[in-house]
């Protein structure tokens, strides 16, 4: 089964309102990706971390793998519309998972103007 | 226009049906994987497969079979051996077979059995 937990499962905010989405694995993971899904859509990828402590930034996002590499979060500032949908990590590197990715069961944002 | 056809996008089937779900891609991707994606349950693998006539099973393969047979296509069976087999089905593809390569989606098959 999944090994890579995601925190919350929903979250609803106001526009402008900041936004993060926690992923973690009980064992350390070689590398994380995250993937956005719109409402109705299919997971499109947003970004790749590798490094321990890695931190990168796409605009409003802010992507971060903790120095252990059993954690990862996204962040959102100042949310907006287009923001909305589902966003997934994925790990790698678990026991067990061959060459296949771990994808959490993801965080659903719904932001309100 | 490269990128990862699914179709038919609505599949309706009867209960004890074998059904098809045809995944077809023009990037040339060397990987190829399955997901079935249930309300609150994210993206559960079904199975991989890394290169063609090869094949591995993911977390939830029991009911489901896979061929491949053709580097661009990778169709997935689902049987009636599946006890629940309603769900959003996902293709995706990836250029390598190591799990630091990003993977492109399909545009999914919702499949509905009656």
């Amino acid at each position: 089964g999944q090994q890579v937990m995601q925190i919350p499962q929903y979250q609803h905010v106001q526009e402008g309102e900041d936004f993060t989405t926690y992923c973690n694995s009980s064992t350390t993971l070689s590398n994380i990706q995250w993937y956005k899904q719109r409402p109705g859509g299919h997971p499109v990828f947003l970004i790749q971390l590798v490094k321990s402590g890695e931190v990168k930034k796409q605009k409003r996002l802010t992507f971060q793998f903790g120095e252990a590499k059993k954690n990862s979060s996204l962040h959102i500032t100042a949310t907006q519309t287009t923001d909305v949908g589902t966003y997934f990590c994925a790990g790698s590197g678990i026991k067990g998972s061959g060459y296949a990715l771990n994808f959490g069961k993801g965080t659903s944002l719904l932001v309100t103007p | 226009d490269g990128g990862i056809t699914q179709s038919p996008k609505y599949l309706f089937r009867k209960e004890g049906q074998n059904v098809t779900l045809s995944c077809e891609q023009n990037l040339n991707h060397d990987a190829m994987y399955w997901y079935r994606q249930d309300p609150g349950q994210g993206l559960r693998l079904i199975y991989y497969s890394q290169i063609v006539n090869d094949f591995q099973k993911g977390d939830i393969a029991e009911g489901y079979s896979v061929s491949r047979e053709k580097k661009e296509s990778f169709p997935l069976t689902v049987t009636s051996a599946q006890k629940n087999p309603t769900a959003f089905y996902l293709c995706a593809s990836s250029i390598g077979t190591g799990v630091y390569n990003e993977q492109f989606f399909g545009p999914g098959t919702r499949l509905t059995v009656l």
